[in-house]
């Protein structure tokens, strides 16, 4: 067990909907970060957020947002949804940002769209 | 920029033999280099990290992985392979005068026969 945590654990919706995907991190993580895992892509890096504030865009579309709460919890905002948003999401928390600090995942959320 | 790059999506092996997973980096400075597991319906744990104090890193499960600056390479290896071994592997590159966020390689599936 990482200490992450992610809601939903299973998601699924139907196209040119919306979800929330929540995120709390590990005690004492100031940092979330948000990856999409699927099958063509891989494993890719959407964004990163430091004690609330947004530090680094990856790969995110527009009709995707994120934002970290003042308790440092971080919830995936994905709206407009497409065949093609159907994959794995995790988030991940470190201490601080940093190329030396390891993540610690949690578990992801599947999210399936019909 | 930095990149990985992880050799055969699938490795196969029979328990008891020597597991070697290989990965390939490109970074234009020095990089900090990771191995994560991924077990089924988990989250990515880290097995180990090289940060430039030893070239030879051990990290949990048995695991290790050499740093080869010459070949630019960072190859996992366990001298007997366990059923428990069985999950997908992912290398991550970092680096301090380069990117924080790491940029993982596609994941090689490690199958253990018995």
């Amino acid at each position: 067990d990482s200490g992450v945590t992610q809601t939903p654990k299973h998601l699924i919706t139907a196209t040119g909907q919306r979800v929330t995907l929540r995120c709390s991190p590990r005690s004492g993580d100031l940092s979330v970060y948000w990856y999409q895992q699927s099958l063509d892509q891989g494993l890719q890096f959407l964004i990163h957020y430091y004690n609330g504030e947004e530090r680094a865009k990856g790969n995110i579309l527009e009709r995707f947002s994120a934002q970290q709460f003042p308790d440092l919890h971080s919830e995936l905002n994905l709206s407009s949804l497409e065949l093609g948003d159907s994959a794995l999401y995790f988030c991940a928390s470190s201490a601080v940002p940093g190329a030396l600090n390891e993540q610690y995942f949690g578990p992801g959320t599947r999210l399936t769209v019909t | 920029a930095q990149s990985v790059t992880q050799l055969g999506s699938h490795v196969s092996v029979s328990e008891g033999a020597l597991v070697l997973l290989r990965c390939n980096y490109s970074s234009s400075v020095p990089p900090y280099l990771f191995w994560y597991v991924q077990y089924p319906n988990q989250g990515l744990q880290l097995l180990l990290k090289y940060t430039s104090a030893a070239t030879l890193v051990k990290g949990i499960n048995g695991f290790e992985a050499e740093f080869k600056k010459s070949e630019t390479s960072f190859h996992l290896t366990k001298p007997s392979a366990h059923m428990s071994d069985a999950a997908e592997y992912f290398c991550a590159v970092s680096a301090a005068g380069g990117s924080y966020i790491p940029t993982f390689g596609r994941g090689t599936s490690l199958i253990v026969h018995p």
